[in-house]
């Protein structure tokens, strides 16, 4: 069974398009995050959510837009694709706030054109 | 603001040899330190951690002790496989953030 799954797993569109990548849990965690891993693989922290409420919410452009409909959920919705957004978009969970053991998902390699 | 820094890659290494990894961290307060390992086309796996000062992490033969006097959590193993080829990622989290800040990865390449 998945602990944490994203789709998709590939993403490829061109600039301006708008796009949203799923994740699901099903370990009963309280906590979700997006991390984003540039092409360095350099990880760097965007959101993360405790029981549907936003409670890290990094310098993050507005057009990227999290949404969590139930505590097993974290979608992210991205507007007005950029070249710099181009990256692997890691989603990742945790048994309450504190984060301190978080299960990764897969994650999505989003390339924009 | 909390950092994390890591000895820059990528580390070459023949099978059975030994490993460090060195990882170093600035941070306030007193932070849980953790190893995570990223084999090719997948996601991040937690391989070890430590939540306090002396506190030794160990896992799959690896090993990194928690060193508060010289903020270091350094990650060693007696003898690595060809199977250990991955990223490592040092990484820590504190109260206040919430959130995990990593290092920048260590590719490890081991030759048979």
């Amino acid at each position: 069974d998945t602990a944490v799954s994203q789709t998709p797993k590939y993403l490829v569109t061109q600039m301006g398009n708008d796009k949203s990548i799923k994740c699901e849990q099903n370990l009963g965690h309280d906590t979700m995050y997006w991390y984003k891993q540039d092409s360095k693989k350099f990880l760097k922290i965007m959101f993360s959510y405790n029981n549907k409420e936003l409670i890290i919410n990094e310098t993050v452009p507005n057009r990227f837009s999290p949404k969590s409909p139930d505590k097993a959920h974290l979608n992210l919705h991205i507007n007005s694709l950029e070249l710099g957004d181009s990256a692997v978009y890691f989603c990742a969970s945790s048994q309450d706030q504190y984060g301190n053991e978080q299960f990764f998902g897969p994650g999505t390699r989003l390339t924009v054109l | 603001g909390n950092s994390v820094t890591q000895m820059e890659g990528p580390v070459t290494l023949s099978e059975e040899a030994f490993l460090t990894i060195n990882c170093t961290y600035t941070a306030t307060g007193y932070p849980s330190l953790f190893w995570y390992v990223q084999y090719p086309g997948e996601g991040l796996q937690l391989l070890l951690k430590a939540t306090k000062a002396d506190d030794k992490g160990s896992n799959k033969g690896f090993e990194a002790t928690y060193r508060k006097e010289t903020t270091s959590f350094h990650l060693e193993k007696g003898s690595v496989q060809v199977s250990d080829s991955a990223v490592y990622f040092c990484a820590l989290i504190d109260t206040g953030r919430r959130a995990l800040t990593f290092g920048s990865g260590t590719r490890l390449q081991v030759q048979p």
